[in-house]
């Protein structure tokens, strides 16, 4: 049973430039969300899909979009890179999105540098 | 606004030496608290998740129990692969998680 499945696992860009991270979700889940982790922080919640919408967002700028494909999997797109950027970006999927009994699982994030 | 604090940010425990990690928190509308496993370079893995004031879940050298304002993740004699940093989370009205900074524990053979 395959898990939450994040690539890549490392990028470098420079400030300014676009980046495109992808997620497939576990087995049988339908809800994605993004999530932030700067070093030494816990996750910060970016935004989270489910059946192909925005359901809730967190406190980050529109420089930060998402997408949701019809098998579930997630895209998230920053624009216009800065150094605050930096962190691992980590993935996490569930079935439905809140339901009672139902975590998230945690892909292993992608770890995004900007120079 | 939801808040989750977490003490201590590291611990350092000799290998059997039993302890316990506390995660307060402050949310409207409790829908759980969930604690997760971190090891370096790796995403959060699942542990536990608790509803109510009063429930309890084990699974090998860890207990996660509940109160109204807080949380305990209790670890009995450790061993060094528990070495990782342990985060809590809660999710309130909105269907996110609410993160703790997490605490680093560090079990030393």
């Amino acid at each position: 049973d395959a898990g939450v499945t994040q690539s890549p696992t490392h990028l470098i860009k420079t400030r300014g430039q676009q980046v495109t991270l992808r997620c497939s979700p576990k087995s049988g889940h339908d809800t994605v969300s993004w999530y932030q982790q700067a070093l030494g922080q816990g996750p910060q919640f970016i935004f989270q899909y489910y059946e192909e919408e925005e359901r809730q967002r967190g406190n980050f700028p529109d420089r930060f979009s998402g997408h949701q494909f019809p098998n579930y999997s997630s895209e998230l797109n920053v624009n216009a890179l800065l150094l605050g950027d930096s962190a691992l970006y980590l993935c996490a999927s569930s079935l439905g999105p809140g339901a009672r009994n139902q975590p998230q699982h945690f892909g292993d994030g992608t770890r995004l540098s900007i120079l | 606004e939801d808040q989750v604090t977490q003490s201590p940010e590291a611990l350092r425990l000799q290998e059997g030496e039993s302890s316990s990690l506390n995660c307060s928190y402050t949310v409207s509308g409790l829908r759980g608290l969930f604690w997760y496993r971190q090891d370096p370079g790796k995403g959060p893995e699942f542990l536990f998740t608790l509803y109510s004031a009063g429930e309890e879940k084990e699974k090998e050298r860890l207990k996660a129990t509940l109160t109204k304002k807080e949380s305990f993740l209790h670890i009995t004699a450790p061993k060094p692969e528990d070495s990782a940093t342990y985060l809590c989370a809660v999710r309130g009205g909105a269907n996110n998680l609410f993160f703790g900074t997490g605490t680093r524990l560090t079990v030393i053979p």
